[in-house]
């Protein structure tokens, strides 16, 4: 979708580097995610962030960190990485919905995150 | 605790025939459903979500979804088949807390 973007697409790096990854959004929604996809794991839920200032881990938050710079900006940081880091990241965000009914959530294009 | 189930890595179906794509979930409360598709170097793409009503959920490229309580499933299914179908679908769950909870997803396969 092209109201999610994520920079870059592709990365390879080094062990050890630190590494950003950055999502942008004109959805104007306030709730944002970070997940990573692996192979036959399906998609995992790494950080999220329900409004500027709030930010929670996911079920896999270690080894990452994360900025929320603004309500359209969401930054995810690998502060050293590591090899089994390799994976596929994603950025989503959902806005505000009726009722109590969870919003859908809508997707970057995707990183592609290489460590060696 | 959350859960989605996809029993299915792959399935394979020729172009035309109908197609199902299992899900199953445990879920604490109402469960709020959901697909989506990926494509090869895209993101993922919603296709339908049953909140609350009809158990019969329609949503885009001619899917829809059957919701099942009593067998805790939500398999996504296609009357008729395309080749331009074949992609991996996810079925993804949540209680209402705006957070989902992924399956593994299943490839889809249309064999021309």
């Amino acid at each position: 979708d092209a109201d999610v973007t994520q920079t870059p697409r592709n990365r390879i790096t080094k062990t050890g580097k630190r590494i950003m990854l950055e999502c942008s959004q004109t959805k104007g929604h306030d709730r944002m995610y970070w997940y990573r996809q692996d192979p036959g794991l399906g998609l995992q839920l790494i950080y999220y962030s329900f409004d500027v200032k709030d930010i929670n881990k996911g079920e896999i938050s270690d080894g990452y960190s994360v900025s929320r710079q603004a309500q359209a900006k969401f930054s995810l940081s690998l502060e050293s990485a590591i090899p089994n880091q390799t994976a596929l990241y994603f950025c989503a965000t959902s806005g505000p919905g009726q009722g109590v009914s969870p919003d859908t959530q809508y997707f970057g294009p995707g990183t592609r995150l290489t460590v060696l | 605790a959350q859960s989605v189930a996809q029993p299915e890595d792959q399935v394979n179906v020729a172009e035309g025939n109908p197609l199902t794509v299992k899900c199953t979930y445990s879920v604490s409360g109402n469960p709020y459903l959901f697909w989506y598709v990926q494509y090869p170097n895209r993101g993922l793409q919603f296709l339908l979500k049953y909140i609350t009503g009809d158990n019969l959920v329609k949503g885009s490229y001619g899917f829809e979804a059957e919701f099942n309580k009593s067998q805790t499933s939500f398999h996504l299914k296609k009357p008729s088949a395309l080749v331009s179908d074949s992609a991996l679908y996810f079925c993804a769950v949540s209680s209402g807390t705006y957070k989902y909870i992924f399956g593994t997803g299943t490839r889809l396969k249309v064999l021309a």
